[in-house]
């Protein structure tokens, strides 16, 4: 069972809002979520870190969450361009080790 | 502007080696700590190992504990991943990550190099 669990595909229309959740076991402890964004054919880059920051040129329509083991990514002003893979992680210190979920499939209908 | 580049991937046989090399530069590479991340074809990201600066700590992923070694030459502002006993199942595109020191947040990623082992 992995630490963390994403839904393996999410889905909305364009302009609408759509939220990815991450949901971590109950023994990862006290972790900080990072989201990454691949979209198809490149490489992933960093959408949100520390749970809610944005690096720099991100768009304000990316925000995250988190609520105890589990965080959540929202999009809002879905835009065909987002359509891509998304996956959360996060450093588990009580397994010393780095951990992504296995990433959310986002369709732009 | 922060570039990695990886290179070394290629097809290569069970059982054998091969070592990764990423090319970093735009930024003070001794200062930060790196990450090896690989993806399976049509499959997810998977964490292998992490260095830290001056080469320490390290950690490797289980999926990869005893074949593979990561190092740093901070001289060349390099990083490597020396990979053993290679399998099927390594089959991937291997990533470089800048690590940037706030909660396990890889900043800059690499554009990956393609590692086939087959037969």
């Amino acid at each position: 069972q992995s630490l963390l669990t994403q839904p393996p595909s999410a889905s909305g229309t364009p302009g609408q809002r759509v939220s990815i959740s991450c949901s971590g076991s109950s023994n990862i402890g006290n972790v900080n979520f990072n989201w990454y964004q691949q979209l198809p054919g490149t490489a992933p880059r960093l959408l949100i870190y520390n749970n809610y920051e944005r690096p720099a040129g991100v768009p304000d329509r990316f925000s995250g969450s988190r609520s105890g083991t589990s965080a959540s990514l929202a999009i809002t002003g879905l835009q065909s361009d987002d359509e891509g893979d998304y996956y959360c992680a996060a450093w588990v210190g009580v397994v010393t080790s780095r951990v992504f979920g296995g990433g959310t499939k986002l369709t732009v209908l | 502007e922060v570039r990695l580049v990886e290179s070394g991937g290629t097809l290569v046989q069970p059982g054998g080696s091969l070592r990764l090399s990423c090319a970093a530069s735009g930024f003070t590479f001794a200062s930060y700590s790196l990450n090896w991340v690989r993806q399976a074809p049509g499959k997810g990201l998977e964490w292998l190992a992490y260095i830290g600066r001056g080469g320490s700590p390290i950690f490797y992923g289980d999926a990869v504990k005893g074949r593979f070694t990561i190092s740093r030459d901070d001289a060349k502002s390099s990083l490597y991943l020396q990979m053993d006993s290679l399998r099927d199942e390594d089959t991937g595109v291997y990533y470089c990550t800048r690590d940037s020191g706030t909660t396990g947040a890889d900043d800059y990623w690499g554009q990956g190099t393609l590692v086939t082992v087959s037969s």
